[in-house]
């Protein structure tokens, strides 16, 4: 049971590049979050999903998209890379009801010069 | 203003210290409360939920203000494996849908 999973764990981009990070969970959660983490700014939320096939912008969704084709995969999508964008982005799941604790991922650090 | 903050520290503290660290949050509609533990360059992971009778769990304790609309978290007895950054966390009456405050960085000396 590997919990949440994020792929890649490190990446450089140029500006204006563009690439897809990967989330996948074997936890059979119907939800799914997108965070990016800067210094001081705490956890804030890009897009989240609450099933398979639909998708919600959160407190900072420009310049991001997401999508949510199986259950167990949330996919971020940055088309033209900022260095604005340069941030840890977390991956989380969970079920709904319950305690609300999120599952989170290890995460991914990207850098975009 | 910020939905949930936190002073951000650091707290340096020496081993065997009791150390608090308080979070308010400015949503009076929220409904349930966490603090969660980040350590450096890893996941947040919870730590503990925050009732209104307050809780306890071994060395931690967690207490809720309604009224005040302020969270806390107790640490006694400190250890060197407690240095973390500390999350405090709000659910803000939406199915799911947590608000996380910057965190409070703890370090703990020899």
């Amino acid at each position: 049971n590997a919990g949440v999973t994020q792929t890649p764990k490190f990446r450089v981009l140029k500006t204006g590049q563009s690439m897809t990070l990967l989330c996948a969970q074997d936890m059979n959660h119907e939800y799914m979050y997108w965070y990016r983490q800067d210094p001081g700014m705490g956890l804030r939320l890009i897009h989240y999903s609450v099933g398979e096939g639909t998708t919600a912008k959160g407190e900072v969704p420009d310049g991001y998209n997401v999508s949510r084709l199986k259950k167990q995969n949330f996919l971020l999508g940055l088309e033209s890379a900022a260095p604005s964008q340069t941030s840890v982005y977390f991956c989380a799941s969970t079920y709904p009801g319950g305690s609300y604790e999120q599952y989170f991922g290890p995460g991914t650090r990207l850098t975009v010069t | 203003r910020k939905e949930v903050e936190q002073d951000p520290g650091p707290f340096n503290v020496p081993e065997g210290a009791t150390v608090a660290f308080n979070c308010t949050y400015s949503n009076s509609a929220s409904q349930s409360f966490f603090w969660y533990r980040q350590d450096c360059r890893k996941e947040p992971k919870l730590l503990m939920s925050v009732y209104s009778s307050g809780n306890e769990d071994g060395r931690f304790t967690a207490q809720l203000n309604r009224a005040s609309q302020y969270i806390s978290l107790l640490i006694r007895d400190s250890k060197l494996s407690d240095s973390a950054t500390y999350l405090c966390v709000v659910n803000p009456g939406i199915s799911n849908m947590l608000t996380f405050g910057g965190g409070t960085r703890l370090m703990v000396k020899p």
